[in-house]
């Protein structure tokens, strides 16, 4: 398997335009996880999906962000309208059901909002 | 609710010299404990991880942690390091075992530095 894969890698928006970061979890894995690294607040998770159903949300930080799972190969991050401290590097990490294993990282997206 | 401190955001280190990295943790509940390291323009990798048993854990690339529940620490060390563990160590816990509806909370992280 080919990992977890995020596209793109970098993304330079201007404030106020849309960006979508993407996803696509390891095939099987059922549960997938949304994280944004800041300097500032290191990694926070935003929302975690299990079986393409959001669980918890409570990370997102506001209206502006949204995420969705169509199926259970892809997922989205969307912020609408974008702004300057939206900028950080987003992580997408997907894990199976299985008791004691881990998360895997993708390499993550490197946004910077100007 | 879970917290996660890393007591140095960078620690520098000669080529072939020991490194510990220090993490304590505050929790009102049992913990499970990892170590993540994340290389530059890479995402997260597993180093290591307590879940239970004995507390003296031992990780890929030569390094180990040692669960202490007094002192809630979760310290990571290696007794001679290479150019190549130059990268950002992070510490996480989670409050269940891993698995279901668990989540992670990272520290900030700590950048280990190798020179020659």
């Amino acid at each position: 398997d080919a990992g977890v894969i995020q596209s793109p890698r970098h993304e330079v928006t201007e404030m106020g335009q849309e960006v979508t970061l993407r996803c696509k979890p390891i095939s099987g894995h059922d549960y997938l996880f949304w994280y944004r690294q800041t300097m500032m607040r290191g990694l926070e998770l935003l929302i975690y999906f299990n079986n393409n159903v959001p669980i918890d949300d409570s990370g997102m930080p506001e209206d502006r962000f949204s995420a969705k799972m169509p199926n259970a190969s892809f997922s989205t991050l969307k912020i609408q309208p974008s702004e300057p401290r939206d900028s950080a590097v987003y992580f997408c990490a997907s894990r199976d059901n299985r008791e004691n294993t881990e998360a895997f990282f993708g390499q993550g997206t490197r946004l910077t909002v100007v | 609710a879970q917290s996660v401190t890393q007591l140095d955001s960078q620690v520098p280190v000669f080529e072939e010299a020991p490194v510990e990295l220090r993490c304590n943790y505050s929790s009102s509940v049992s913990v499970y404990l990892f170590w993540y390291v994340q290389y530059p323009n890479q995402g997260l990798q597993l180093l290591l991880k307590y879940l239970s048993g004995s507390t003296l854990v031992k990780g890929i690339n030569g390094f180990e942690a040692e669960f202490n529940k007094s002192q809630t620490s979760f310290h990571l060390r290696k007794p001679s390091v290479h150019i190549s563990d130059t990268a950002e160590y992070f510490c996480a816990v989670s409050d269940r075992p891993y698995s279901g509806y668990s989540t992670l909370t990272f520290g900030k992280g700590t950048m280990l530095l190798v020179s020659p």
